[in-house]
């Protein structure tokens, strides 16, 4: 199958700063990206739906505000959480399909971020 | 909300063919049913989807029902690394994300 790949593999950070968290798509173009999160012991719970070119859509209670995504180009999108507090620390896991015409999609192996 | 409903654990002997069962008794005509697995502390990994038609591939096989309200994933020769928690997803063809589960938790014992 398709590879996405996502950096770092896990993040410490200290309250209050901003941490990006990069996807890539290694061998398609990926036109639409989702982002995920997963506290431990739950399932993932979508957080945005991104497409390139285009603002991204937040799922209801998602702040758009503190979770900033950029799909810039067809083969990478980045998640910022800003200003970084405890209650982030979660699992944070994208996904990437290669056209609406392509039915299964691929995650990449995650981003486990630690706000200290 | 996950139209699906999964048992959330199972056990299989390792060199034995595992049986996930799940229900979508409110899928559409134009929903696929998918299978993924993650295993611990890793992104979920794709393992095969279908319509109404039984799929094999090379990791499983996918049985669905006639009325397309039930199905079943079978790992024929389970082994310790397919111990996961496997999700079941229905979803239609374009433009929707996956929407998951809590799964079914597979340990696979030797």
């Amino acid at each position: 199958g398709a590879v996405v790949s996502q950096h770092p593999s896990w993040v410490i950070c200290k309250s209050g700063t901003s941490v990006k968290i990069e996807c890539r798509s290694l061998d398609f173009q990926a036109t639409t990206m989702f982002w995920y999160r997963q506290f431990p012991k739950q399932s993932l719970m979508l957080m945005a739906t991104s497409n390139e070119g285009s603002k991204a859509t937040y799922e209801q209670g998602v702040e758009k505000d503190k979770f900033l995504i950029n799909h810039a180009s067809l083969t990478l999108s980045t998640l910022t959480v800003t200003s970084a507090h405890p209650e982030d620390s979660s699992f944070y896991i994208c996904s990437a399909r290669d056209g609406p015409t392509n039915t299964e999609a691929f995650f990449g192996q995650g981003t486990r971020l630690t706000v200290v | 909300d996950a139209k699906t409903t999964q048992p959330p654990s199972m056990d299989c002997a390792e060199g034995r063919a595992a049986n996930l069962p799940c229900n979508h008794s409110t899928i559409s005509g134009n929903e696929y049913v998918y299978w993924y697995r993650q295993i611990h502390s890793q992104g979920p990994q794709y393992i095969i989807h279908g319509l109404k038609n039984n799929e094999t591939n090379e990791m499983a096989s996918l049985i669905i029902t006639e009325d397309r309200k039930s199905s079943t994933l079978i790992l024929p020769h389970a082994t310790l690394r397919d111990t996961a928690v496997y999700y079941c997803i229905v979803r239609a063809n374009y433009g929707q994300n996956f929407v998951f589960g809590p799964g079914t938790r597979l340990s696979v014992l030797p």
